[in-house]
């Protein structure tokens, strides 16, 4: 079956713009995880979304960040103004369900953003 | 807190030779342990993941992992590596009780030459 997919593979834009980024995770799955992965700072957790729950927003870089998840699938993470240290690699993953016991988070292939 | 170290950035390592690939976490609660891999311009992949029971953990492509509560470490090694093995991987561990939201290492890069 599909993977979970982003859009777009990668973004180029200036200092100052707004940029999104979308993630279609895998049909069913409840969870959903924005990740970033930059040269400094490696991976980091973002913001999880769980069902109808209350996003867990506790790795937001910035107010500059915002991510929304629209009828419990397709996501998109917003940057506002963007700045030249959010240049990275932007991963979305999925699973079935985020509490209890683990469950298998499924990658995208991210979204590259490059700040000029 | 919870914390993960991968001790090495980068690890060359000629084709068909053992390779052990070593991270070590910090955890005052049960521990889930992860390994993933990330090829060149893709996402990650789960190598394999441990959860409970045996210590020793197989995965895909022919790794396993060995979990260590007394030195604290989940070391990946596979016995004979390929130029296909070529790739960035990550340990990682969940947030407890924060519904799976992963801390991960810094990565080692695997550089497999012929």
């Amino acid at each position: 079956g599909a993977g979970v997919s982003q859009s777009p593979s990668n973004k180029v834009t200036e200092k100052g713009k707004d940029v999104e980024l979308r993630c279609d995770p895998i049909s069913g799955h409840t969870a959903l995880y924005w990740y970033r992965q930059s040269l400094g700072q490696g991976l980091e957790f973002l913001i999880y979304f769980q069902g109808n729950s209350a996003p867990d927003k506790s790795g937001l870089p910035s107010d500059r960040f915002s991510a929304e998840r629209t009828g419990g699938s397709v996501s998109t993470l917003t940057i506002q103004r963007t700045q030249q240290e959010d240049s990275a690699v932007y991963l979305c993953a999925s699973s079935l369900r985020g509490r209890g016991l683990y469950n298998e988070q499924f990658f995208g292939p991210g979204t590259r953003l490059t700040v000029l | 807190a919870q914390s993960v170290t991968q001790l090495d950035s980068q690890v060359p390592v000629f084709e068909e030779a053992p390779v052990e690939l070593r991270c070590n976490y910090s955890s005052s609660v049960s521990v889930y342990l992860f390994w993933y891999v990330q090829y060149p311009n893709q996402g990650l992949q789960l190598l394999l993941k441990y959860l409970s029971g045996s210590t020793l953990v197989k995965g895909i492509n022919g790794f396993e992992a060995e979990f260590n509560k007394s030195q604290t470490s989940f070391h990946l090694r596979k016995p004979s590596v390929h130029i296909s093995d070529t790739a960035e991987y990550f340990c990682a561990v969940p947030f407890y009780n924060q519904g799976g939201k992963l801390i991960f290492g810094q990565g080692t890069e695997l550089s497999v030459k012929p």
